[in-house]
C-alpha cells in the first residue's frame, strides 16, 4: 500500500464547530505532518511527528490541535477555527531515515 | 531574500518541446531537494528527488542540482499537455531534517 488517506475529503464548519481531520498511512512511515495550503500558494508545514513524538510544531495557534494515536494515524483537532483558516490540508508521510515526502489527497476546510 | 525561489510564470510551450524549470534556494546546508508536481485542486504528487550534485533521469524528466551555485532545475522532455501544472520545488531545512521549504510554484502550460 503506497497511499496516504485522509478524510474527510470536505468539510464545512462554523466558527464555534469542534471537527476532526483523519490522515492514515500503511508504508511503514515513522514520520507524519500537516500542512495548510491556501489558494495559489505553497504548502505550509504546520506540525511534524516522528516516532508519533510531536517534533516541530511552526507557531501554530492552540486552535489546531494535533494527535498521532499510532504510527500509522495523525489527526488534526480543530475548535474555534476563523474563516481565514479556510484552505486545503494535507497530510504527507515519509520515512525518518529518507526526507522524501508523500502527500495525501487532502481536506477541504471552509469556516463560515 | 526568501529560502526558495521559483519564478511563477506561467511557462508555455508547445507540445513536444522541452520545458525547464527553475529553482534557487539560499539554505547552504540542504542537502535533499525535490520537485512535486500539483494539478489544479489537488494535491502535490512527489516527481523526483536528487541529493547530488550533478544530473538524475527518469523516464521524461531530468533533475539537476548545483549546490555551489544552489540552484536546482527540472527538464520535461516531450512535453504533453498532460504536464500542464504547477511544479513546486522544495529543499530541506538544514537546521531541521524533517522539514521541506517550497517555493511559490511555477505553473507550465503545454499548449497542443
Amino acid at each position: 500500500d503506497t497511499e496516504v488517506t485522509q478524510t474527510p475529503k470536505h468539510l464545512v464548519m462554523g466558527m464555534t464547530n469542534k471537527k476532526s481531520l483523519k490522515c492514515e498511512q500503511h508504508m511503514g512511515h515513522r514520520a507524519m505532518y500537516w500542512y495548510k495550503q491556501k489558494a495559489k500558494k505553497p504548502p505550509e508545514l504546520m506540525f511534524v511527528y516522528s516516532y508519533e513524538k510531536l517534533s516541530i510544531n511552526e507557531s501554530v495557534p492552540s486552535r489546531f490541535s494535533p494527535e498521532c494515536p499510532n504510527s500509522s494515524l495523525l489527526n488534526l483537532h480543530l475548535h474555534a477555527l476563523q474563516p481565514e483558516d479556510s484552505a486545503l490540508y494535507l497530510c504527507a508521510s515519509s520515512q525518518v531515515s529518507a526526507p522524501s515526502q508523500f502527500f495525501g489527497p487532502g481536506t477541504r476546510l471552509t469556516v463560515l | 531574500q526568501k529560502e526558495v525561489e521559483q519564478n511563477s510564470g506561467p511557462l508555455s510551450v508547445p507540445e513536444g518541446a522541452i520545458a525547464s524549470l527553475n529553482c534557487t534556494y539560499s539554505d547552504r546546508g540542504s542537502q535533499s531537494f525535490f520537485w512535486y508536481r500539483q494539478y489544479s485542486g489537488k494535491s502535490p504528487e512527489l516527481i523526483m528527488s536528487i541529493y547530488s550534485n550533478g544530473d538524475k533521469e527518469d523516464g521524461r524528466f531530468t533533475a539537476q542540482l548545483n549546490k555551489a551555485s544552489q540552484y536546482v532545475s527540472l527538464l520535461i522532455r516531450d512535453s504533453q499537455p498532460s504536464d500542464s501544472a504547477t511544479y513546486l520545488c522544495a529543499v530541506n531545512k538544514s537546521n531541521s531534517g524533517y522539514a521541506l521549504n517550497f517555493g511559490k510554484g511555477t505553473s507550465l502550460l503545454v499548449t497542443p
